[in-house]
């Protein structure tokens, strides 16, 4: 069976610091990854997505970057984090076959930026 | 660009009794796909149900059946015998599929409905 990991599972940065959040799923090959953010008392908003090694297609302009250089696993980073980067940050993936368009949650990571 | 609309910030149940989520969307396609997720206190994301555009037959899984009215764009969530362990936000979420072969299969969620079973 497939499982996704992420980690960690809470992080707390100073501002001006560097990111990096990882992803990684097992169990499939080729999967379609997701980072999505959920801020506080808000629904989900999609950020990077990717459908192969080094395919990267970014949703919404931030200081954020993602990067996937392995077929299972995704990085979300960052150079200089902003307070306004705290959140929630849950990956997620699909299998690319047809008709599969259920997309599975990772267990998240809460980032706070103080 | 499609949007998902969830009315109801918050609601609460009494324990085995049945309560319903409502969720509209807008949208120009005609197939697509519609999801309700379930996020409780852990914060992982939990799929409940999903649905196609294309069938008329509302989706059930279990305890949870949804409302289906495409005409009215309309996607609600029907809980029966509601448990304790059903307290959670629930998020209603649209998918249109990508016909390019390399599209994104985007998920554009609803804010969410806080569900409180109370015993």
């Amino acid at each position: 069976s497939q499982t996704i990991h992420q980690w960690p599972a809470t992080l707390v940065q100073p501002v001006g610091s560097p990111l990096s959040l990882e992803c990684t799923v097992e169990g499939t090959s080729n999967p379609n990854l997701y980072w999505y953010r959920q801020a506080a008392g808000r629904g989900l908003q999609l950020l990077f997505y990717s459908v192969g090694i080094g395919q990267i297609s970014s949703e919404v302009p931030q200081n954020l970057s993602a990067s996937r250089p392995q077929d299972r696993q995704f990085i979300l980073s960052s150079k200089k984090l902003l307070l306004s980067d705290s959140g929630f940050y849950l990956c997620a993936w699909r299998t690319p076959l047809a008709y599969q368009e259920t997309q599975y949650f990772g267990p998240g990571t809460r980032l706070l930026v103080l | 660009a499609q949007t998902v609309t969830q009315s109801q910030p918050e609601m609460s149940v009494q324990e085995a009794e049945t309560v319903t989520l409502s969720c509209t969307y807008d949208t120009s396609e005609s197939n697509y796909y519609l999801f309700w997720y379930k996020q409780p206190p852990s914060r992982q994301m939990i799929l409940v149900i999903r649905q196609e555009a294309y069938k008329q037959q509302n989706a059930t899984e279990n305890r949870f059946s949804v409302n289906f009215q495409k005409a009215a764009k309309s996607f609600s969530l029907k809980i029966s015998d509601s448990q304790l362990g059903d307290t959670a936000m629930y998020f209603c979420a649209f998918m249109k599929p990508s016909y390019s072969g390399a599209g994104s299969y985007q998920l554009t969620f609803g804010k969410g409905t806080k569900l409180s079973v109370i015993p």
